[in-house]
């Protein structure tokens, strides 16, 4: 069965630090790979996605990822965060035909 | 669009009452998601529909939880009877198809006493 591995649970940054939060996942096939984002107290949104092509995906708010199969990893970024970043950020993982499978979160805290 | 509407927003409940949670998913959409959200296990996914029928439900924890999707604009997640432990955030999605992104309701915050 896949499965999501998130390394951080809780991230602290001052605002305009560096951002990546770790993702890995299991499975050996072809997936497609989502960021998702829960500000406090919100649904989920998204943030980007990789379905093919370009393994850097550009997604909202400055954010990006890097899908490297290699390592079966699809690691976040952003250059600077700012104070309403903080939020829960998951990685989610499918296969064709089958639903997202979420890994844990991790919080993220910007200290203004 | 209004996107993925959820009712209610809140329930508080007794131990041993019955829950239902609707969900309206986005017109067009053919697959619907229900998830459980907790601290201790994250985002669980419950069960998901597909053209109205249910592919996996794996994810449901035991019988006494339900779910049925009688048309393509409507679904409902049913506790019966309800315990403490079930206390959580039920999300409920939508997409277009399988793989897609799903667009999330704001959930239904369940508290059983």
């Amino acid at each position: 069965a896949q499965s999501v591995s998130q390394h951080n649970h809780h991230v602290i940054l001052s605002e305009a630090a560096s951002l990546e939060l770790g993702c890995n996942y299991s499975y050996g096939g072809t997936v497609n790979l989502f960021w998702y984002v829960q500000y406090p107290g919100q649904h989920l949104q998204l943030l980007l996605k990789y379905f093919s092509g370009d393994p850097l995906v550009k997604g909202i708010k400055g954010f990006e990822a890097e899908f490297i199969k290699s390592k079966f990893s699809f690691n976040l970024r952003k250059p600077s965060v700012q104070w309403s970043d903080t939020a829960e950020y998951f990685c989610a993982v499918n296969e064709a035909g089958t639903a997202l499978i979420f890994g844990k979160g991790t919080t993220l805290s910007v200290s203004s | 669009d209004a996107g993925v509407i959820q009712s209610p927003r809140h329930e508080v409940t007794e131990m041993g009452q019955e829950v239902t949670l609707r969900c309206k998913p986005i017109s067009g959409h053919n697959s619907l998601f229900w998830y459980r959200q907790t601290m201790m296990r994250g985002l669980e996914l419950l069960i998901y529909f597909n053209n109205n029928v249910p592919i996996d439900d794996s994810g449901m924890p035991e019988d006494r939880f339900s779910a049925k999707m009688p048309n393509a604009s409507f679904s409902t997640l049913k506790i019966q009877p309800s315990e403490p432990r079930d206390s959580a955030v039920y999300f409920c999605a939508s997409s277009s198809g399988l793989p897609g992104e799903q667009f999330f309701g704001p959930g239904t915050r369940l508290t059983v006493l």
